[in-house]
């Protein structure tokens, strides 16, 4: 069974001090690894798709990153506005999406 | 951009009513599929749809059931409302298995 493990549950930040959210997975045959971003009452928002072990993705202050057992989502400089809930998915053989917890990311001025 | 349109955000009902929860997507996705989202469990597929028509059994079906007579749209139907389906729902599309899912802003059920 594909399974998503993602550190740490909740993440405070001050603004513009950098870090990164760990998304670490087991999955059968991987075919895609998604970065989502969740706002409170919303649905999820699509940021990323990764395919392969070394594959990297950039928008604006956010970088992906994926290895054979882990993504990380790097935040630079983060503002108060990228306070949200980050959920890694992954895809694999049987092609069901499989959720992580999320990681609750509060940025502070 | 992909649109995925549900057609309540907040919907409050009674124990034992039947509920339909709709959603529209504008983008011809093949793939359709609804989930419901807890706190400390994150999101649990309920039925998932690869084509018009068809329908699959996701983790979590029991107590719901589907409709899909169109393309773009896909329908999750309670069919005797419990105070265990209390939740909130988010329904998505792809236009294949492997890319990126993508979703409505979700519609919060209350069953009183």
């Amino acid at each position: 069974e594909d399974q998503v493990t993602q550190s740490p549950e909740a993440l405070r930040l001050q603004e513009g001090e950098s870090s990164s959210l760990n998304c670490s997975y087991t999955v059968s045959g991987l075919r895609g690894l998604f970065w989502y971003r969740q706002d409170p009452g919303k649905g999820p928002e699509f940021l990323f798709t990764l395919y392969s072990a070394g594959e990297e993705k950039e928008k604006e202050r956010l970088k992906a990153t994926l290895t054979k057992k882990e993504s990380f989502l790097h935040i630079t400089a983060p503002k108060p506005e990228d306070s949200a809930t980050y959920l890694c998915a992954v895809t694999g053989a049987n092609s069901k999406l499989t959720f992580g917890k999320g990681i609750t990311l509060s940025v502070r001025p | 951009d992909v649109k995925v349109t549900q057609s309540s955000r907040y919907l409050v009902k009674r124990t034992g009513e039947k509920v339909f929860l709709e959603c529209v997507q504008d983008m011809d996705h093949e793939n359709m599929f609804w989930y419901r989202q807890d706190p400390g469990l994150g999101l649990r597929l309920i039925y998932f749809s690869y084509d018009v028509k068809m329908k699959e059994k996701g983790d979590i079906p029991e107590g719901y059931s589907v409709s899909r007579e169109k393309k773009e749209r896909f329908s999750l139907i309670l069919e005797s409302a419990s105070t265990n389906q209390t939740s909130m729902y988010l329904c998505a599309s792809s236009y294949s298995k492997v890319q990126p899912q993508h979703f409505g802003d979700g519609t919060r059920l209350s069953i009183l």
